[in-house]
């Protein structure tokens, strides 16, 4: 069965990065894209961006630009989301998603990894 | 940017009664690129609706997705107790938006 499985709860300082990562199994990992949405506490959700799992390729939402990098180890059939620069506005759980296509819906998603910034 | 706005925020509802979500783009989502989902407390989002209508493996049919363009809805023909959640639709084009989302809670 397909199973993304997230790292753990992060508290970081801001100024801090933090990298999550999301290991996939269940499925061959390079024929989907990986996408991260976060939700911040008692909000909605946020799209974060998609990297492909076959060729790399990334598309990030523009006001992450320059702070966010996806990347991922076929070798081990893990994504990996990194932030920069944290601010205390980055406290969110954040999840990673299965994609489907250049262009697709999100069917499975991971349990979620809690960050928190604080001073 | 695609901007998602869902109404009513709030739908106070009983089991067995009808649930009609509703869902407007700023502008018109190109072929249908559009998707529903269910988050309960705690829990991560789960997939419902694709392609607008389409439902997702393993979704009773009490739920159904319609619409076109900038105007969709998400129904749940008899709410069931669980029910009860939280429900996002998305836009999946090249940059995809989440709308604010609707509860739906019990009466």
């Amino acid at each position: 069965q397909v199973q993304l499985v997230q790292s753990g709860a992060e508290v970081k300082k801001p100024g801090a990065s933090v990298k999550v990562s999301c290991k996939a199994s269940g499925y061959t990992f390079t024929s989907y894209g990986i996408s991260w949405v976060r939700q911040a506490p008692g909000q909605g959700l946020e799209w974060m961006g998609w990297i492909s799992a076959y060729n790399g390729n990334t598309n990030y939402a523009q006001k992450l630009q320059g702070r966010v990098t996806m990347t991922t180890d076929t070798s081990t059939s893990t994504a990996y989301m990194e932030l920069r620069s944290l601010r205390s506005d980055d406290t969110a759980v954040y999840y990673c998603a299965r994609k489907w296509g250049s262009s697709g819906w999100y069917d499975y998603w991971g349990q979620g990894t809690l960050v928190t910034v604080s001073s | 940017e695609i901007v998602l706005t869902q109404s009513p925020g709030t739908l106070s509802l009983s089991p067995g009664e009808r649930a009609t979500l509703s869902c407007r783009a700023s502008q018109s989502v190109s072929s249908s690129y559009l998707a529903w989902y269910q988050q309960k407390p705690g829990q991560a989002p789960r997939l419902l609706i694709y392609g607008a209508s389409s439902r997702a493996t393993g979704i009773p049919d009490r739920f159904s997705g319609s619409g076109s363009g900038t105007d969709f809805t998400l129904t749940i023909s008899r709410l069931e107790p669980e029910d009860f959640a939280v429900y996002y639709c998305q836009q999946y084009g090249s940059s995809p938006t989440f709308g604010q989302g609707t509860k739906v809670e019990i009466k």
